[in-house]
């Protein structure tokens, strides 16, 4: 199957700081990511939608200046956590669309914790 | 808002006992996606289902979309302790941009 690489796949920061995370699609051309925020035992929150070569989409309550999205390649998307806090700790994690617009491949999540 | 609810939310069985997980959506959709996370990965994709009432079948997991495309079912034969993980339902709706909804997830633990 296609194959989705994310990283890193963990990440610890100090608060204030900003934190980049990266999803590339390895075999495939991805039009359209996502990036959802997973807190323990619950499901997966579809956070933003990622076009490539347009401004991402964002779902409701999601701040889009403190969760920057680019997506500057058909391979690539990035997200930003601007001046980390401890409340943005939790698993992100991304998954591309294929080209058929069929099926969802989902990185391997970044857990990031900040101090 | 969309949503997508499933029940239950954990479910113990006994090795070789029967599993069934059921997702809701609150609105129509336009198909439907399955997926699997064992604990500490990340969610792999099973199967979709797009016409109504559909049903197909992958070796012991029987997968049906309902006839009003708002609900589906899993449902797996003679649990194994390879079963253990939480499944997913993810709905795409009708119009919009391809937005993917995740059910609450059903996690099953299967006790050897």
């Amino acid at each position: 199957g296609a194959v989705v690489s994310q990283h890193p796949s963990w990440v610890i920061c100090k608060s204030g700081t900003s934190v980049k995370i990266e999803c590339r699609s390895l075999d495939f051309q991805a039009t359209t990511m996502f990036w959802y925020r997973q807190f323990p035992k619950q499901s997966l929150m579809l956070m933003a939608t990622s076009n490539e070569g347009s401004k991402a989409t964002y779902e409701q309550g999601v701040e889009k200046d403190k969760f920057l999205i680019n997506h500057a390649s058909l391979t690539l998307s990035t997200l930003t956590v601007t001046s980390a806090h401890p409340e943005d700790s939790s698993f992100y994690i991304c998954s591309a669309l294929t080209v058929t617009n069929e099926k969802l491949f989902f990185g391997s999540g970044t857990q990031l914790s900040v101090l | 808002g969309q949503q997508v609810m499933q029940i239950p939310q954990y479910q113990h069985v006994q090795e070789g006992e029967d599993f069934t997980t059921y997702c809701n959506s609150s609105t129509t959709l336009s198909n439907i996606q399955w997926y699997k996370q064992r604990p500490g990965g990340h969610p792999v994709f099973l199967i979709q289902l797009v016409k109504s009432g559909e049903v197909k079948k992958q070796k012991r997991l029987t997968f049906q979309f309902g006839e009003a495309k708002k609900n589906s079912s899993l449902h797996i034969t003679a649990t194994q302790t390879t079963d253990v993980g939480t499944y997913f339902c993810a709905g795409r709706h009708s119009g919009g941009y391809q937005k993917v909804t995740f059910g609450t997830g059903t996690k099953l633990q299967v006790i050897p």
